[in-house]
């Protein structure tokens, strides 16, 4: 079975800090995808970056960046000097769905980020 | 420009009514539509996944389905609602490419309270 982790329910921070969203996840598989999401108050998630199991490149994006570590089943989210903006619900999901069309994703619960001024 | 669209945003229904969430796609052709469930403090579930017109698979038992009647219309049913049922529903579409599995695009959500 699937399963991913978000230990980090709420997270708060101060505008400028970095701040790191961990994802441990638990699969059989030996090919996958890994997956953040971003769901601000409004409501609708954000697709922010997938992952191949084969790939354990870190990659950064502007302030964003996501380092992969399948010793450690992880795939950790860090936002360099956070924002007010970044304040959401971060989601990380794993599909099994590697060469297929079909993206089934499986969610983590979760981790509320709150960036204050 | 692709856009996706879910109603009612709100609902609120006695238990034992009906239910009917509609989710409708633009600027796109033949996507895979979901349907996922937050309910509070949990992470997303996936209820139905679509691959075409009239083709739906279910991930967990329960008490909704789902119905494709258009390429790009995607709808929730409930007979009779449950408290459980309780949630905040999304709907996604995906576009069928095996370089882009798992970006989803996803709705509004429609919130439903069952009292």
């Amino acid at each position: 079975a699937q399963k991913v982790t978000q230990a980090q329910t709420e997270i708060s921070v101060v505008e400028k800090e970095d701040v790191t969203l961990d994802c441990v996840y638990e699969t059989r598989d030996t090919t996958y995808y890994l997956f953040w999401y971003k769901q601000p108050p409004s409501g609708e998630l954000v697709f922010l970056i997938r992952r191949n199991s084969f790939d354990e490149q870190n990659e950064i994006s502007g302030r964003y960046s996501w380092n992969f570590q399948k010793s450690t089943s992880s795939f950790n989210f860090t936002i360099t000097a956070s924002q007010v903006v970044d304040s959401a619900v971060y989601f990380c999901a794993l599909s099994r769905d590697r060469g297929s069309t079909l993206g089934r994703l499986y969610f983590g619960r979760g981790t509320q980020l709150t960036v204050w001024p | 420009s692709q856009t996706i669209h879910q109603w009612p945003a709100t609902l609120v229904q006695p238990v034992g009514s009906p239910l009917s969430l509609e989710c409708t796609v633009e600027g796109t052709s033949n996507p895979n539509l979901y349907w996922y469930r937050q309910a509070a403090g949990r992470g997303l579930q996936l209820l139905f996944y679509s691959v075409g017109i009239g083709q739906i698979s279910s991930e967990v038992p329960q008490n909704l389905s789902a119905s494709r009647p258009q390429d790009r219309q995607f709808i929730l049913s409930s007979k009779k609602l449950l408290l459980s049922d309780s949630g905040f529903y999304l709907c996604a579409w995906s576009v069928r490419s095996v370089q882009r599995t798992g970006e989803l695009f996803f709705g509004e959500g429609s919130r439903l309270t069952v009292l």
